[in-house]
């Protein structure tokens, strides 16, 4: 089993709706960070995490420590928002850790 | 600021080579982490640096090594070459020594192909 989990790994949308993302970790964190990398492979920061919620802009990311879940969330998604969005955790002590990533395509 | 750079973007080696890509991190950035992705895989972490020592180190074999200069550009280096390596390597800088508050920046990778 993989320590860092994604679900789900594909995702179709319509323009305007509202998207989850949902990463589950079963390894001991310091932080979780959020990515997003577009075709071309340039990987963005989204967020790092180490409690509770932020927010930027559509962007919303949750995370909830004692069950070792964190969730992204898009609202009103919009074709730009179309990429994989990778969560990844920081060990306690050592490196990232990487999920598979969520391919998101959003349908004008 | 200029971003992080890589070079070369693309490259094509063939089986028993080796390679060495280069990393600049942003100016005043100190640690340097290096990361492969393959479709199979994801991405997996190969090592991080922070003036000029290694840190960290995932599990690789002994064919992949970096390092780190006084001006924190990055190196790494995989020798003999095998198929399996054919990837997108990408690198990431951070300000501090990759502390958990850290945010990373990545590069745009450089995209090895194995013959």
């Amino acid at each position: 089993k993989n320590e860092v989990e994604q679900s789900p790994q594909n995702l179709t949308a319509q323009e305007g709706e509202f998207i989850t993302i949902n990463c589950s970790y079963s390894v001991g964190i310091s932080a979780l960070h959020w990515l997003q990398q577009h075709p071309g492979g340039g990987i963005v920061s989204l967020f790092m995490l180490s409690s509770g919620k932020k927010k930027h802009g559509r962007l919303i990311a949750t995370i909830n420590i004692q069950e070792k879940h964190s969730s992204l969330h898009i609202t009103a998604s919009h074709p730009r928002d179309s990429a994989v969005y990778i969560c990844a955790v920081k060990r306690s002590q050592g490196n990232l850790i990487f999920g598979k990533g969520t391919k998101l395509s959003v349908k004008p | 600021k200029a971003g992080v750079t890589q070079t070369p973007r693309y490259l094509i080696k063939t089986r028993g080579q080796q390679v060495t890509l280069s990393c600049s991190p942003i100016s005043g950035h100190r640690s340097v982490s290096w990361y492969q992705q393959t479709p199979g895989q994801g991405l997996q972490f190969l090592f991080e640096y922070f003036s000029e020592t290694q840190r960290n180190k995932g599990n690789f074999p002994g064919r992949f090594s970096g390092r780190q200069f006084s001006n924190s550009r990055s190196e790494m280096n995989v020798s003999t070459l095998e198929l399996g390596d054919s990837a997108l390597y990408l690198c990431a800088s951070s300000p501090l020594a990759g502390g958990p508050g850290d945010t990373q920046y990545f590069g745009p990778g450089t995209r090895l192909t194995v013959l």
